[in-house]
């Protein structure tokens, strides 16, 4: 069964630094989001992705955060400045149709435990 | 987007069934509704949707009655591995997917 994969599974870094987080969606999947969950609380919507450009994003995608489609196959996040409150986790997923329609189901990636220092 | 509002907790034992109840009084008329599941250190995964009325597949029913001001998910004769966190969500095609706090369910010998 085709499932998402991201990579690293777990990412230490020190506070200022830049981080990239990497996803592989489902291969025939036209749209991608990233989620984060910070420890023990409910997951939140960064941004969603479609035809090489961002489709929606929330509040807490600022400008330290940036996406990108850098080939056929992955999907990433930037974080350029990274802050110990970005501590979390980090789900990627993708879908074929847009959220919330008939066919509206995301695949979660496993996630990336980012820990800023 | 469609304010959805769940028990944060619920306890149940094995082999019952257990249900789970979700608000959404502003639910717009084409929002779908949604449910996840969330295990520990793991992303969400789908678990069903529905419009109106009922709708089941093998893991799970959700009841949508007329007024589509709520929906229940109906888990059947839980087991230890259903414990986990469930998330009701409500959108559009157009929207993306705003997570709650959801239900923690913890399934008990």
């Amino acid at each position: 069964e085709p499932e998402v994969t991201q990579t690293p599974s777990h990412q230490v870094t020190q506070m200022g630094q830049e981080v990239i987080l990497r996803c592989v969606p489902i291969s025939n999947h036209l749209y991608f989001y990233w989620y984060r969950q910070i420890l023990g609380q409910k997951v939140e919507f960064l941004v969603s992705f479609y035809n090489n450009e961002i489709s929606e994003k929330s509040e807490i995608f600022d400008d330290q955060f940036s996406v990108e489609r850098p080939d056929g196959s992955n999907f990433t996040l930037k974080i350029r400045s990274t802050k110990l409150e970005d501590s979390a986790m980090y789900f990627c997923a993708s879908s074929e149709a847009p959220s919330g329609g008939f066919y509206n189901e995301q695949f979660f990636g496993p996630g990336t435990r980012l820990t800023v220092l | 987007l469609a304010k959805t509002t769940q028990p944060i907790s619920m306890d149940s034992y094995e082999g019952q069934e257990v249900n789970i109840t979700c608000s959404h009084n502003n639910i717009a008329t084409n929002d779908y509704i949604t449910w996840y599941q969330q295990f520990p250190s793991q992303g969400p995964r789908f678990i069903i949707q529905g419009y109106k009325t009922k709708v089941t597949n093998e893991v799970a029913s959700l009841f949508i009655p007329a007024d589509r001001k709520s929906s229940t998910l109906s888990l059947p004769r839980v087991s230890l591995s259903d414990t986990a966190v469930y998330y009701c969500l409500v959108g559009d095609r157009n929207n993306d997917m705003r997570f709650g706090a959801g239900t923690r369910l913890t399934v008990k010998p």
